[in-house]
């Protein structure tokens, strides 16, 4: 089974611009969950996307936006970038389900975001 | 979600058990133990799993306290590629958090060394 799938890898943008990235969740996944990684910060959940529903928001500011497709596949996008948005960015896949007691997330590689 | 608390760092030599503490006086009845590690620059990676009872998988072993404050996740025979930060999440099951929210502290940095 493939994993969850990122891309970019690496990705350089300006202050400014906006960027977008992508999450493809493992087959059969229907929740998809953002987070920011710095070394200040540590790891920070952004929000979960489930069945194309934003179910659970992190503390970001409006720039941070995201949105997930029918097939799963997500999207997290940021607006007019700052120089604090540098990170490496990392989505994690579920089953998603609410009956389930737990839930297990697998992480892709993450995209290392780098804003000049 | 219950807040938890690990050491910093850790040592451990190469083949010996591994045995990484936290502590989650908070937690309630209903909150699981996750256990989940970073290799450096890599996503997370899910570990193991528990509520009240011990549990064993190909990984790693979860030893949780009667009282459910404290839990060991044990790594039996380190080896040079478990040198990771080990992140310890307490939180309810799915329909307590309406969703996959993942709060992470800042774990333990274990370096194992031959």
């Amino acid at each position: 089974k493939a994993g969850v799938t990122q891309t970019p890898r690496y990705l350089i943008k300006t202050r400014g611009q906006q960027v977008t990235l992508s999450c493809s969740p493992i087959s059969g996944h229907r929740s998809v969950s953002w987070y920011q990684q710095t070394p200040g910060q540590g790891l920070q959940f952004l929000f979960e996307y489930f069945s194309e529903t934003q179910r659970n928001k992190g503390n970001f500011p409006g720039r941070f936006s995201g949105r997930q497709f029918s097939n799963s596949r997500s999207e997290m996008n940021v607006s007019t970038l700052e120089l604090g948005d540098s990170a490496l960015y990392l989505c994690a896949s579920s089953l998603g389900g609410l009956t389930s007691s737990y839930n297990e997330q697998f992480f892709g590689p993450g995209t290392r975001l780098t804003v000049l | 979600d219950a807040k938890t608390t690990q050491p910093t760092s850790m040592d451990c030599a190469e083949g010996r058990a591994a045995n990484l503490p936290c502590n989650h006086s908070t937690i309630s009845g209903n909150e699981y133990v996750y256990w989940y590690r970073q290799i450096h620059s890599q996503g997370p990676q899910y570990i193991i799993h528990g509520l009240k009872n011990n549990e064993t998988n190909e990984m790693a072993s979860l030893i949780i306290t009667e009282d459910r404050k404290s839990s060991t996740l044990i790594l039996p025979h380190a080896t040079l590629r478990d040198t990771a930060v080990y992140y310890c999440i307490v939180r309810g099951p799915m329909i307590y958090n309406q969703g996959g929210k993942l709060i992470f502290g800042q774990g333990t940095e274990l370096s194992v060394k031959p």
